[in-house]
């Protein structure tokens, strides 16, 4: 079965950059990489995903593994306000279609210290 | 604004008495899905929805039904509660396309008591 694993907490320096891994060793060809993230007393918000290539956006970056078995999301400069819990999920797929199901991690509580 | 909404936020009710909680999107999305979220256990997928009238089970289906009769709505029933479905509730959606990568709308989750 599909699977992802990451770290149970990580801390941070505000204002420094954090790397958050995640395993997913038992991902399949088109499955996409997504991360979200959880604020106390909040749905998962989205911050970034992708499939093979690394990727940017204005929140974060995700690089991700040659062989797909891992990724890494990257906050460049962490601020007090990334204090969450930040998931990593696959959204499985079938060939080129999107399965519907998707398989979160636990999740990595991020602590951003000031 | 793009929104999910749930109702209710939060529920106490007894066993074995039936309830729903209700879930809309206002983004004419294809996909919807449901899932709980427990200590230790993070979020579990129990139904998704592909589209009106097509639903399937996800990993924790058990004590759970799910109806898509429209496309805004997607309501999670529970028939005969019980305390172990005492949880906090997530609904979700997204667009539909023929690759996995449309970002993924949350609710703001429904926190049920069974008692």
């Amino acid at each position: 079965d599909a699977k992802t694993t990451q770290p149970n907490s990580m801390e941070s320096n505000e204002e420094e950059p954090v790397h958050l891994p995640c395993n997913h060793s038992t991902i399949s060809g088109t499955d996409y990489i997504h991360w979200y993230r959880q604020l106390p007393s909040q749905g998962p918000e989205y911050v970034i995903h992708g499939l093979t290539s690394n990727v940017n956006n204005r929140m974060a970056s995700l690089a991700i593994a040659e062989d797909r078995k891992s990724s890494t999301l990257i906050l460049h400069r962490a601020t007090l306000r990334d204090a969450a819990v930040y998931y990593c999920i696959l959204r499985l797929s079938h060939g080129s279609s999107n399965t519907g199901k998707l398989i979160f991690g636990q999740g990595t509580t991020l602590q951003v210290k000031p | 604004e793009a929104q999910v909404t749930q109702n209710p936020r939060y529920l106490i009710t007894v066993t074995g008495k039936k309830l729903t909680v209700t879930c809309s999107q206002n983004m004419n999305h294809e996909y919807m899905s449901w899932y709980r979220q427990d200590p230790g256990l993070g979020l579990r997928q129990i139904y998704y929805s592909m589209n009106v009238e097509v639903t399937d089970k996800g990993d924790v289906p058990e004590g759970y039904k799910v109806s898509r009769k429209e496309k805004r709505n997607f309501p999670l029933i529970l028939e005969s509660p019980s305390p172990n479905q005492t949880s906090l509730y997530f609904c979700a959606s997204s667009s539909m396309g023929t690759v996995a990568g449309n970002t993924i709308y949350f609710g703001e989750g429904s926190w049920l008591t069974v008692v």
